[in-house]
């Protein structure tokens, strides 16, 4: 079956520290993977996009990785802050671009 | 000027009724979807429109049924609702690669 999983629940860190959020897949063939954040009450909102073919991808204090022999994507958050806590999905799109999968969520509380 | 609206945000009602929420975008993209979030944040994809077609419905019971008069609207209306399918809806729409969020609507069914 085809799953989409992402690292512990909840995930806390002191501010300052570096956050590193996981998402592995099974059974997919991704064209390229997105992460969201979200925020309670809130909808997702689109953060960062990396294509299949892509190793890395930077904004700002956000990195992504992707490696699809592992079919795996690290996303990280440096020096965090407490504004910075939130949940943070992943989403696999496949090659229609039209469809898209979440994964489960990781729930980040950066600590003051 | 909000990207994608929902109506009504808030949702509260009775095993067995019927219930519309309604979407709309002025972004001016051609595709939108309805997805599902249960109570453990777990986001399902359940139809996609491309400019008023249908393309995608991921096994969806058929009490509900999406409905498209115009490529800025996607309604979702709902029949003989149950216990199940209270959850959060969101609507989005599809820019160049990534989705614009609704803020949601929070069903509750009693």
């Amino acid at each position: 079956s085809q799953k989409i999983e992402q690292n512990s629940e909840a995930l806390n860190i002191q501010e300052g520290k570096t956050a590193t959020l996981t998402c592995n897949y099974t059974n997919y063939s991704p064209a390229y993977l997105q992460w969201y954040r979200q925020d309670p009450g809130r909808g997702p909102v689109f953060l960062l996009l990396i294509r299949e073919n892509e190793k890395e991808k930077r904004k700002e204090r956000l990195k992504v990785t992707f490696d699809t022999t592992l079919k795996q994507s690290l996303f990280h958050i440096t020096a965090s802050q407490p504004a910075d806590s939130a949940t943070y999905l992943c989403a696999l799109v496949l090659n229609t671009g039209n469809q898209f999968y979440f994964g489960t969520g990781t729930s980040l509380t950066v600590i003051p | 000027d909000t990207a994608v609206s929902q109506t009504p945000k808030y949702l509260v009602t009775q095993m067995g009724n019927d219930k519309s929420i309604k979407c709309e975008q002025n972004l001016g993209h051609d595709t939108m979807y309805w997805y599902k979030q249960d109570s453990k944040k777990f986001l399902k994809i359940m139809f996609s429109y491309n400019n008023k077609e249908l393309i995608i419905n991921e096994t969806v019971p058929n009490r509900f049924s999406p409905k498209s008069p115009d490529k800025a609207h996607l309604n979702l209306h709902i029949n003989s609702l149950e216990l199940g399918d209270s959850a959060v809806y969101f609507c989005a729409s599809r820019g160049r690669n990534e989705q614009f969020f609704g803020p949601g609507t929070r069903l509750t069914v009693l």
